[in-house]
């Protein structure tokens, strides 16, 4: 099976870099994915990391370690937008590798 | 763009009412999902299927069904709904042949309340 781990909140200030943590025990991936949801809205697709190291997209960079169990999102140059909920993700190996294993997420709040 | 529309956004039913909640997407996706959300819980998968007719049990199936009888048409059947099933359900998509990261796109959600 899978489990992911996330802290539950994060605060951080405008401008800043925040950085969300994701530790998991899976018995095989694919990758790692990151989705953002603001409150009231649909969760949305951020990036997937298949190999180990950073992909960047953007002010967003995702980080995978499968030799640590561990990957994160880091988010650069913050604003007020980007106070929303991150999840973490992975995609199975094996049968049902359609489905993908979501992490409880993190509310990231953006203060001024 | 991808489209993934859920029947209603809020809806009110009463204990042991059957509920549909219905979900259709506009990419020819051949998979389909159905999530509930809970404060602290995250997404959890109830149900998903991988094509027409076909499905499969995600983690939480009890006290739901589904049904797809056509191509971009996943409905999820609570057969006598309970207070407990009061959540926030999530409706996805995704290609098989055509996507790398496994993305997933959701529909704007349905807040179900039962009374």
């Amino acid at each position: 099976g899978q489990s992911l781990e996330q802290p539950s909140e994060v605060t951080a200030v405008e401008g800043a870099i925040v950085q969300i943590n994701c530790t998991y025990q899976t018995s095989g991936f694919y990758g790692l994915s990151w989705y953002q949801q603001h409150d009231g809205g649909a969760p949305t697709f951020l990036s997937y990391n298949a190999l180990d190291g950073l992909e960047e997209t953007g002010r967003f960079s995702s980080f995978l370690s499968r030799s640590d169990s561990y990957g994160y999102l880091l988010l650069q140059e913050l604003q007020m937008k980007d106070s929303a909920s991150y999840f973490c993700a992975v995609t199975p190996i094996g049968r049902g590798y359609q489905k993908v294993t979501f992490g409880i997420g993190t509310k990231l709040q953006v203060i001024p | 763009d991808v489209k993934v529309t859920q029947s209603s956004r809020y809806l009110v039913k009463r204990t042991g009412e059957k509920v549909f909640l219905e979900c259709v997407q506009d990419m020819d996706h051949e998979n389909m999902f159905w999530y509930r959300q809970d404060p602290g819980l995250g997404l959890r998968l109830i149900y998903f299927s991988y094509d027409v007719k076909m499905k499969e049990k995600g983690d939480i199936p009890e006290g739901y069904s589904v049904s797809r009888e056509k191509k971009e048409r996943f409905s999820l059947i609570l057969e006598s709904a309970s207070t407990n099933q009061t959540s926030m359900y999530l409706c996805a998509s995704s290609s098989t042949g055509t996507n790398p990261y496994n993305e997933q796109f959701f529909g704007p959600g349905t807040r179900l309340t039962v009374l």
